[in-house]
């Protein structure tokens, strides 16, 4: 079975303070990938990142970075100096090597002026 | 540049009433989706179609059924409403390209209400 989970069910910050999400995932599969999305206010799902089960590079874009460790099965998001355009929800999101995505229950991150 | 479109974007049924929730992609995508998002659960695969002609349950299919008619629609129905699915659906394609699966692009969503 595949499971994700996000502990965190509502985060609040100031805003320019750093957060970081945590995304831990469960899976007996060796391929695999991991996706981080956001859904603002409006309702859309906006995608961020994907990242393969053979790719553990942190990755960096711009204020979001990504810490992918299959050591703990985890796969956080951190935004540095976060605004308040950064308010959503953010979900993490596991896709086996087939069609069946398994979504967190997402994490909902208010940044206040 | 659509990209998924949804239709309706809103909609009020009365219980045991059905309703066919459609969804139409314009990217040649192979794999279509069809997710509930209800509040603290995230999103929840119903059903998926890997490509044209095929169909295959997600995690909580019952109560719907899916057509894949093309490559390009995949539609949702509800033969008879329950309060249960009261829901935002979203709809959800993607392709597998050769770095692995692609993301998901998804419609706007369809915000369902079932009284």
């Amino acid at each position: 079975a595949q499971k994700v989970t996000q502990a965190q069910t509502e985060i609040s910050v100031v805003e320019k303070e750093d957060v970081t999400l945590d995304c831990v995932y469960e899976t007996r599969d060796t391929t695999y990938y991991l996706f981080w999305y956001k859904q603002p206010p409006s309702g859309e799902l906006v995608f961020l990142i994907r990242r393969n089960s053979f790719d553990e590079q942190n990755e960096i874009s711009g204020r979001y970075s990504w810490n992918f460790q299959k050591s703990t099965s985890s796969f956080n998001f951190t935004i540095t100096a976060s605004q308040v355009v950064d308010s959503a929800v953010y979900f993490c999101a596991l896709n086996r090597d087939n069609n069946d995505m398994r979504f967190g229950a997402g994490t909902r991150l208010t940044v206040k002026p | 540049n659509a990209g998924v479109t949804q239709t309706p974007k809103f909609q009020v049924l009365k219980t045991g009433q059905s309703m066919t929730l459609q969804c139409a992609q314009d990217m040649n995508h192979n794999s279509m989706y069809w997710y509930r998002q209800d509040p603290g659960m995230g999103l929840r695969l119903i059903y998926y179609s890997a490509s044209e002609g095929t169909t295959d349950k997600g995690e909580v299919p019952n109560g719907y059924n899916v057509s894949r008619l093309n490559k390009r629609e995949f539609s949702l129905r509800l033969e008879s409403a329950a309060p249960s699915q009261t829901s935002v659906y979203f709809c959800a394609s993607s392709v597998l390209d050769a770095d692995g699966r692609e993301p998901q692009h998804f419609g706007d969503g369809t915000r369902l209400s079932i009284l």
